[in-house]
């Protein structure tokens, strides 16, 4: 079973720019988690999404969104780019929310110059 | 307001002793508590994890000890290899929201560096 896919694993931005991650979530696998990891704050939680619908948000500004289509494959978007938006994006996929064990993807590694 | 706290940055231990990984949290409703390893440029890899009516959880030359009352959890690896040597983070999970459904999202301390030497 393939694991956890993030597209793409490197990009380069600019300041102002907007960004589109994509996340495909381990087959039948229905909840998908996002985290930002940065050096100085660490695994930093941003949503949580199941069927469709976003169940939990972290504390992050509105200039970062995201959704989920019907094939559980998910989506995040960072608009308005900031320095401070460069890390590491890390998506995680389990069954059904508040399952145990989340299962993360390699992520994507965002510089924002 | 940093609710899991890994306050070790970094652990240095000689191949085939013991590894002994710490974490504390401060949020009384966690109930499910993971560690994760994590190899540079990879996602964090699922290790191990017990939940909160338990004190000990084992699998293999892993094992996790979570003490409620000190709000403390720790990660024993024996014995240590080379090839464990990576990022660690321990992850908490659990609480109620104001509807009532409990909280899927993991909280994670900032990770320890362990390094193995041979």
């Amino acid at each position: 079973k393939a694991g956890v896919t993030q597209t793409p694993r490197y990009l380069i931005k600019t300041r102002g720019q907007q960004v589109t991650l994509s996340c495909s979530p381990i087959s039948g696998h229905r909840s998908v988690s996002w985290y930002q990891q940065t050096p100085g704050q660490g695994l930093q939680f941003l949503f949580e999404y199941f069927s469709e619908t976003q169940r939990n948000k972290g504390n992050f500004p509105g200039r970062f969104s995201g959704r989920q289509f019907s094939n559980s494959r998910s989506e995040m978007n960072v608009s308005t780019l900031e320095l401070g938006d460069s890390a590491l994006y890390l998506c995680a996929s389990s069954l059904i929310p508040d399952q145990e064990t989340q299962y993360f993807g390699p992520g994507t590694r965002l510089l924002v110059l | 307001d940093q609710q899991v706290k890994q306050n070790s940055p970094s652990l240095s231990v000689q191949e085939g002793r013991i590894s002994i990984l710490n974490c504390d949290y401060t949020n009384s409703m966690f109930d499910y508590f993971l560690w994760y390893k994590k190899y540079p440029a990879e996602g964090p890899t699922f290790l191990i994890s017990i939940s909160s009516i338990k004190d000990k959880n084992e699998d293999g030359r892993f094992t996790v000890f979570l003490n409620k009352s000190a709000k403390h959890l720790s990660l024993h690896i024996v014995p240590s290899q080379p090839g464990d040597s990576a990022v660690y983070f321990c992850a908490a999970r659990g609480g109620l929201n104001a509807g009532g459904t409990s909280y899927g999202k993991l909280t994670f301390g900032q990770g320890t560096i362990l390094t193995v030497h041979p």
